[in-house]
């Protein structure tokens, strides 16, 4: 099963852009990457997925490098209600293969 | 178009009661997830159901049990509660074959063993 790393916390100010990396060293050649956010008290809500290179939604950017073991979340001009926790999850076109849920990134935007 | 619903919001039980959490969608997808997720913690899979009549165990299983007699129900039940078991339980479902397509998440239930 692909592991991922992310950093456990990070803090940023309103109006700046956000970057989270995540670390999938053994991700599989079938993996997509997955972000999601979770705020307090709610269930965690999709934001992007990407397979290779980038990926741009209206609410961020993945990037992910040519050897995908490594992805980049980004969050263009965060605002307060950015404060949430994200979780990058790896997975397969397995129909029953379960993502494994890390802890997560602890995101704190700043006034 | 609800998605996700899940009932109740809050509950409190002593040590060796029974309950029954309901888990309801609405978008007609397969599969279905019980997690639950303790303080500081990523989620983890209880249970999960890929179909009408189907289960099967995920990561912690152990005190759980689950029944999908109903494609858009995923009853979760706790037979013997054990302070271990308070926590935060999601229910999710997903439609697609492909396991790394959206999930979408209730706005779970705050359990409590006392």
């Amino acid at each position: 099963l692909a592991k991922t790393t992310q950093p456990i916390s990070m803090d940023s100010y309103e109006g700046q852009e956000v970057n989270i990396t995540c670390s999938h060293n053994n991700i599989a050649t079938n993996d997509y990457i997955t972000w999601y956010q979770q705020f307090p008290s709610q269930g965690p809500r999709f934001i992007i997925q990407g397979y290779k290179t980038k990926v741009t939604n209206e609410v961020a950017s993945l990037f992910i490098p040519a050897d995908r073991k490594s992805s980049t979340l980004s969050l263009p001009r965060v605002s307060l209600s950015d404060t949430a926790v994200y979780y990058c999850l790896v997975g397969y076109m397995d129909s029953n293969y379960q993502l494994i849920w890390g802890a997560g990134t602890k995101l704190i935007i700043k006034p | 178009n609800a998605g996700v619903t899940q009932t109740p919001k809050f509950r409190v039980l002593k040590t060796g009661q029974s309950m029954t959490l309901l888990c309801a969608q609405d978008m007609n997808h397969e599969y279905m997830y019980w997690y639950r997720q303790d303080p500081g913690m990523g989620l983890r899979l209880i249970h999960y159901s890929v179909g009408e009549g189907t289960t099967a165990k995920g990561e912690v299983p152990d005190g759980y049990n689950v029944s999908r007699l109903k494609k858009q129900n995923f009853l979760l039940g706790l037979e013997s509660a054990a302070p271990s078991q308070t926590s935060v339980y999601f229910c999710a479902s997903r439609g697609g074959l492909a396991a790394h397509n959206e999930q979408f998440f209730g706005p779970g239930t705050r359990l409590t063993v006392l």
